[in-house]
């Protein structure tokens, strides 16, 4: 199976600060990476598919980049709606794998 | 409106069954790879298991591998969990979610399309 490691599991921004998040594959996955967003109490929201291609309707404040095992979702000028858990997925292979979140607090 | 909506959380004594199911709307059912998604109380996401559009290519979790079992229904645009031998580690939120392709992985010949739709969720409580 491949295991999907992000980093930091959590962190404390401002708003206006760049956020970046970090996701390592344990082999090779090309660019089949995605990203949520999941608020408290609710269901995850598709930030980013293909590693870089903004899903409709995500503000461009919001990128992704990478390819084969290391990958970064960035929060260009963090918003008060920002402040959530980001959940990186792999689709490549089955069983497809989530990381293990990570958490983006009020400074 | 795309949407998915979860059914037949409820609470559940350790060793025994449960069907959840998830009803769609807004879009061609059939054309799209389906997958359930669980989420324990404080913790992350876990993938549990997917199905293609045609509903004959079925993955599973290796830890529910055996015990949970995939279908769907595209002539009622209904997917279902058969859920037996439940623990105490099954109980979580589990979410339906829908797939940008009719395949679940890409080495199936899916797409990079992420999984754009999800419902809200339904609860499974395992006590005794």
């Amino acid at each position: 199976d491949i295991q999907m490691t992000q980093s930091p599991s959590s962190l404390s921004a401002s708003v206006g600060d760049r956020v970046t998040i970090t996701c390592r594959a344990s082999q090779s996955i090309s660019n089949f990476l995605n990203w949520y967003q999941q608020e408290p109490g609710k269901a995850p929201k598709l930030l980013i598919y293909g590693a870089s291609s903004l899903q409709s309707g995500v503000p461009s404040t919001f990128s992704g980049s990478g390819s084969g095992t290391d990958f970064t979702l960035t929060i260009s000028s963090l918003q008060p709606e920002d402040f959530a858990t980001y959940f990186c997925q792999q689709i490549y292979s089955p069983p497809l794998t989530f990381g293990g979140g990570t958490k983006v607090e009020i400074k | 409106e795309v949407q998915l909506l979860e059914s037949g959380g409820g609470l559940v004594q350790p060793g025994g069954s449960l069907r959840l199911s998830c009803a769609a709307s807004g879009f061609t059912f059939s054309k799209y790879a389906m997958s359930w998604v669980r989420q324990a109380p404080g913790k992350g996401l876990e993938w549990v298991s997917g199905i293609s559009g045609s509903g004959y290519t079925t993955n599973y979790a290796d830890s529910v591998r055996g015990r949970l079992t995939i279908s769907r229904d595209n002539s009622k645009n209904t997917l279902h969990l058969l859920m037996s031998s439940l623990r105490a580690d099954d109980a979580a939120v589990y979410y339906c979610a829908k797939s940008g392709s009719q395949w679940v992985a890409a080495v199936q010949g899916g797409s990079g399309y992420g999984m754009d739709v999800w419902g809200q969720g339904t609860t499974v409580t395992v006590s005794s």
